[in-house]
């Protein structure tokens, strides 16, 4: 089976670098993903990790470790507009075919 | 380029009744996935459709179904509504595996 954990709410300061962790344990697996949805809105992607290591995308980064079933996001310069939710999700190659299982999100508040 | 479209917006049922909710992926997109969203489930997989074939389901009961036609659009429907199928239902499209593509949602209220 599938099982995402991440935290389920944080609060960081405006300008501030926040990391956001996820953990799995999956059956199978072919890349993790990271969502960023605010309230009220469809989520919109912000990075893939196939492989270890780090992903750096502006001021978004994301790091993987296979090995240890762990993924963390870091944003830095933190601002106002990167309050939402950041879900963290998993693809399972079982049987072929792709299925992307989330984690339930974590709620990030950005405060002045 | 468009983006995904899903229509309706938001919906208003009774228990009993059945819904059709409909996906237009991005063009040149094959690929349609649909999710259920709720606060204390977060977004859970419905199924995925690709060529119009449903190549992986996720777990949830017959009552929930879904095509996709020729051009790539796809349609879910839901037989039977509960209260529990209250949700906000979303729709990805992808051209590859690296990334999904999701629409704006339409929000299910069944009363």
């Amino acid at each position: 089976g599938q099982n995402i954990d991440q935290p389920t709410e944080m609060t960081a300061t405006e300008g501030a670098i926040v990391q956001i962790n996820c953990t799995y344990q999956t059956s199978g697996f072919n890349g993790l993903f990271w969502y960023q949805q605010h309230a009220g809105e469809a989520p919109t992607f912000l990075s893939y990790n196939v492989l270890d290591g780090l992903e750096e995308k502006g001021r978004f980064s994301s790091f993987l470790s296979r090995s240890k079933g762990y993924s963390y996001l870091l944003l830095k310069e933190l601002q106002m507009k990167d309050s939402a939710s950041y879900l963290c999700a998993v693809r399972d190659p079982r049987g072929g075919y792709q299925k992307v299982t989330f984690g339930i999100g974590t709620k990030l508040q950005v405060i002045p | 380029k468009a983006g995904v479209t899903q229509t309706p917006r938001y919906l208003i049922k009774t228990r009993g009744q059945q819904v059709t909710l409909s996906c237009s992926p991005i063009s040149g997109h094959r690929s349609v996935s649909w999710y259920q969203q709720t606060p204390g489930q977060g977004l859970q997989f419905l199924f995925e459709y690709f060529s119009e074939t449903q190549r992986n389901k996720g777990n949830f009961p017959g009552r929930f179904s879904g095509r996709q036609f020729s051009n790539s659009r796809s349609e879910m429907n839901v037989s039977t509504l509960e209260l529990g199928d209250s949700a906000l239902y979303l729709c990805a499209s992808s051209l590859a595996d690296n990334e999904q593509f999701f629409g704006p949602g339409t929000r299910l209220t069944v009363l």
